[in-house]
């Protein structure tokens, strides 16, 4: 019963290739995002939604579009991948209303562009 | 702007040794604060978290935290360190300036090693 899972775990690919990472968590929230962490483990969010309304979008290059068909599904399709798209793309979860504010993630996606 | 620091790269301990992971903050207003780990090839997992009340917060794993607003503090604790606690630590707090919702800022991370 995995709370917060995304497909695929890993992800190769080539340059100028678009790709779509999916996710879906089973833990009843209203509240999804995507983070991206880069080699270094830096961990950045790209965006959120809030009952499929985009509330969080940093600056993310528009080649990134997240789409969620419910509260439930936060997907993340990316055109013309380039190489440095390359990292783990995790996505998590949490409920905004009653302000527990701690957020569960997803097991990740290693995305890697040749 | 709001920010985490994770001053340690990495910390190394002994196993049995009590160990610490420090954090400090810059956030405007009251902070919101959280730790998480992240073991290899996984994704992070919620350790604890401040949001008011005692300053001293436990948490998962026999982790707890010390907030100590005066030095804008919010480091990780465990009274003894296992080998299996060797992992990844993130500190993050909430950014209350993403219009109420619930935007994380983590630092950059501190690896723990702990030894036999």
């Amino acid at each position: 019963d995995t709370a917060v899972s995304q497909t695929p775990k890993y992800l190769v690919t080539q340059m100028g290739n678009d790709k779509s990472i999916k996710c879906e968590q089973n833990l009843g929230h209203d509240t999804m995002y995507w983070y991206k962490q880069d080699s270094k483990k830096f961990l950045k969010i790209m965006f959120s939604y809030n009952n499929k309304e985009l509330i969080i979008n940093e600056t993310v290059p528009n080649r990134f579009s997240p789409k969620s068909p419910d509260k439930a599904h936060l997907n993340l399709h990316i055109n013309s991948l380039e190489l440095g798209d390359s990292a783990v793309y995790f996505c998590a979860s949490s409920q905004a209303s009653g302000k527990t504010y701690e957020q569960y993630f997803g097991p990740g996606t290693r995305l890697t562009v040749t | 702007a709001q920010s985490v620091a994770q001053p340690e790269d990495q910390v190394n301990v002994a196993e049995g040794n009590p160990l610490t992971v420090k954090c400090t903050y810059s956030v405007s207003g009251n902070p919101y604060l959280f730790w998480y780990v992240q073991y290899p090839n996984r994704g992070l997992q919620f350790l604890l978290k401040y949001i008011t009340g005692d300053n001293l917060v436990k948490g998962s794993y026999g982790f707890e935290a010390e907030f100590n607003k005066s030095q804008t503090s919010f480091h990780l604790k465990k009274p003894s360190a296992l080998v299996s606690d060797s992992a990844l630590y993130f500190c993050a707090v909430r950014d209350p300036g993403a219009g109420g919702y619930n935007k994380l800022i983590f630092g950059a991370g501190t690896r723990l090693a702990v030894h036999p």
